[in-house]
Parts: structure tokens; sequence; C-alpha cells
């Protein structure tokens, strides 16, 4: 089973329209969870980066949020763009790179 | 995908052969990985290496194989030990290993 669990697996939304992708996990020992966006064929590139005493983190129109004590984390994102159509990928640290664990990410399409 | 290049996009290997996948950064970065990512699944960590002349393997090392001769490079072989080949493969590299990631465009690999 993996250590880190997205949902919903794949989401279609329209523009202009909110949206909120969940990350839950059980990896431990916790020092950060970083959510990654990911164009198709192309490296994901960084969004956030929260720590253990971070409750919420905005990056223009991504917010996310963590809860270190039920191990949930969400991406909020707000009017939403064609532009943000993408996987969004969580990524849960032990506290050095090599440890980290990936969740199989979100594939989120955004229609006209 | 900023500083950091991987090449060819696309690979085709042959039964029984080795193939070699470039990964190249002018970040200055000491630290540099290798990730495998199959369809619905996270990715998951090949080697690593923290520093030059030093590897450590990750989560499935197993059929591959890489050098750090330059701070650089980081080149990764795939050799005919590796059955099932076929994945995305993505390189990145960090200023040590605890600071972010900033991956390449990737490199997908097929099996003729």
């Amino acid at each position: 089973k993996n250590q880190v669990e997205q949902s919903p697996q794949s989401l279609i939304i329209l523009e202009g329209k909110n949206c909120t992708l969940q990350c839950n996990y059980t990896v431990s020992p916790f020092s950060n969870l970083r959510w990654y966006k990911q164009d198709t064929g192309r490296g994901p590139v960084s969004l956030t980066i929260m720590t253990f005493s971070e409750n919420t983190k905005s990056n223009g129109r991504y917010t996310a949020t963590l809860d270190a004590d039920t191990k949930q984390s969400s991406l909020h994102i707000t009017a939403s763009q064609l532009s943000d159509s993408a996987s969004y990928i969580c990524v849960v640290s032990g506290g050095n790179n090599n440890d980290m664990r990936f969740g199989a990410g979100t594939r989120l399409t955004v229609k006209p | 995908d900023g500083g950091i290049t991987q090449s060819p996009k696309y690979l085709f290997r042959k039964e029984g052969q080795n193939v070699t996948l470039s990964c190249e950064q002018n970040l200055n970065h000491d630290a540099m990985y290798w990730y495998r990512q199959d369809p619905g699944q996270g990715l998951r960590l090949i080697y690593y290496s923290q520093i030059v002349n030093d590897f450590q393997k990750g989560d499935i090392a197993e059929g591959y194989s890489v050098s750090r001769e330059k701070k650089e490079s980081f080149p990764l072989t795939v050799t005919s030990a590796q059955k099932n080949p076929t994945a995305f493969y993505l390189c990145a590299s960090s200023r040590d290993n605890k600071n972010i990631q900033y991956f390449g465009a990737g490199t997908r690999l097929s099996v003729l």
C-alpha cells in the first residue's frame, strides 16, 4: 500500500471553477509535504512546501493546507484556468530527499 | 525545467541492449537523482548522488547503473538485466539532499 494516497484519481472542471485535491499519508517520520504540478510529458514543478508547523500556504491561485495530526493535506485551486490542466503530485518527506514518498497524482482537466 | 537537461526525449531499446540516459545540470547542485514514473504510480527513486564520485541505490536500483564523475552530470544506464524498462525517467537535482528538487523534462524509454 502506497504511503501517500491522493484523491480523486482524475477530475474534470469548467474554466473559472474552484477545486480541491486531497492527499492522505502514513509516512513517518514527517518533515515536510510538497505539492508539485506536472504537465504531460514534462518534469514536476514545485508549487508549495509545508513543514510540520505550517497549516496553510499560498502560491497565487494555489492554496495548500496541512493537518499533521490527521496526516492530511489539500490543494485548493481558485478560479481555474485552462493552463491548470496537469497532474498534481503530493510528496511527503522524512527529511532527506532520498526519503521522499510520491503520491500517484490527481489528473486535473480544465475545460472551456 | 530550467538548468537541468535530459536527453534524449524519446529512446528505444532492443532486447538485450544497454542504453544510457543523459542528465546534465548547470545549477551547481551537489545532489542529483533518478526516478522512474509508471502510469498510476508515484515516482520511485532509482539512484541518487549527494556529491561527486559518490552515489547510493534507491528503492528500485536493480537493472540500472549510474556514475557521477562530474558535478554537472549523472547518466543512468538501463541494462539488459532490467526486464521491464518501459517507463518515463526523470532526473532531478537539488542544492543538497534536503533542499527543493528541480526536475528535467524526462526521457520516455520504450522497448522495441
